[in-house]
């Protein structure tokens, strides 16, 4: 099993909508989660961490963690198609704080 | 907000030569800097992990004589291609825990290494 797990996509969502991007760790004691999107050819930049249980809201992101399924979910409200991009879930491991990436969803928001 | 600075953003080296990839960070001290490498259409691979002042720790299967990581200053780490092959062409990132509240950790805008 994948330490971080999320779906290649691509989520295809018409302009508007909401995507709905899921992500699941394997280990029990992370702590905290990061959300990053990174567009083709450039370095990821940071949408959202979350550290505790429940919902965070962010403009139009929302993420979602749940500590005992150890998951942690993002959502974009009202997509625009300069959404589109590659979104990493991404999440610490226990000793050095590296980070450990999942493979990334691509999201495709359509006109 | 945090920033590191990472140069050149494209190299293009011929196999065999050595390339020296930099990050700075601007207006924070970065005791641990990680590199990480992205092959076309897959997620970020991490490479190693540098401390000031101390040896790197490499990642499992990721030559240490080959990518030299040196990070000599609180705000300086270098990653160095050595003897450098067509195979090792990737999109090269930097990273550091910037300590500040939930900045997390900032990437440096990455460097597209060619080798032809």
């Amino acid at each position: 099993q994948k330490e971080v797990e999320q779906n290649s996509g691509p989520l295809s969502v018409p302009e508007g909508a909401i995507a709905s991007l899921n992500c699941t760790y394997s280990d029990r004691v992370s702590q905290s989660f990061f959300w990053y999107r990174q567009y083709s050819g450039k370095s990821p930049e940071l949408i959202m961490s979350i550290y505790s249980n429940g919902d965070k809201e962010d403009g139009r992101f929302t993420a979602q963690l749940n500590k005992a399924s150890q998951y942690v979910s993002l959502l974009i409200r009202d997509s625009q198609p300069s959404d589109s991009a590659t979104y990493l879930c991404a999440v610490p491991g226990a000793a050095g704080n590296k980070l450990t990436f999942g493979g990334g969803t691509r999201v495709l928001v359509k006109p | 907000g945090a920033v590191v600075s990472q140069h050149p953003s494209r190299v293009i080296c011929k196999s065999g030569t050595s390339v020296k990839i930099e990050c700075r960070s601007l207006d924070f001290q970065a005791t641990t800097m990680f590199w990480y490498r992205q092959f076309p259409k897959q997620s970020l691979m991490l490479m190693a992990t540098s401390n000031e002042g101390s040896k790197a720790t490499y990642e499992q299967g990721v030559e240490k004589d080959k990518f030299l990581i040196n990070h000599a200053s609180l705000t300086l780490s270098t990653l160095t291609v050595t003897s450098a092959h067509p195979e090792d062409s990737s999109f090269y990132i930097c990273s550091a825990l910037s300590g500040v509240a939930n900045y997390g950790y900032t990437f440096g805008s990455g460097t597209r290494l060619t080798v032809v």
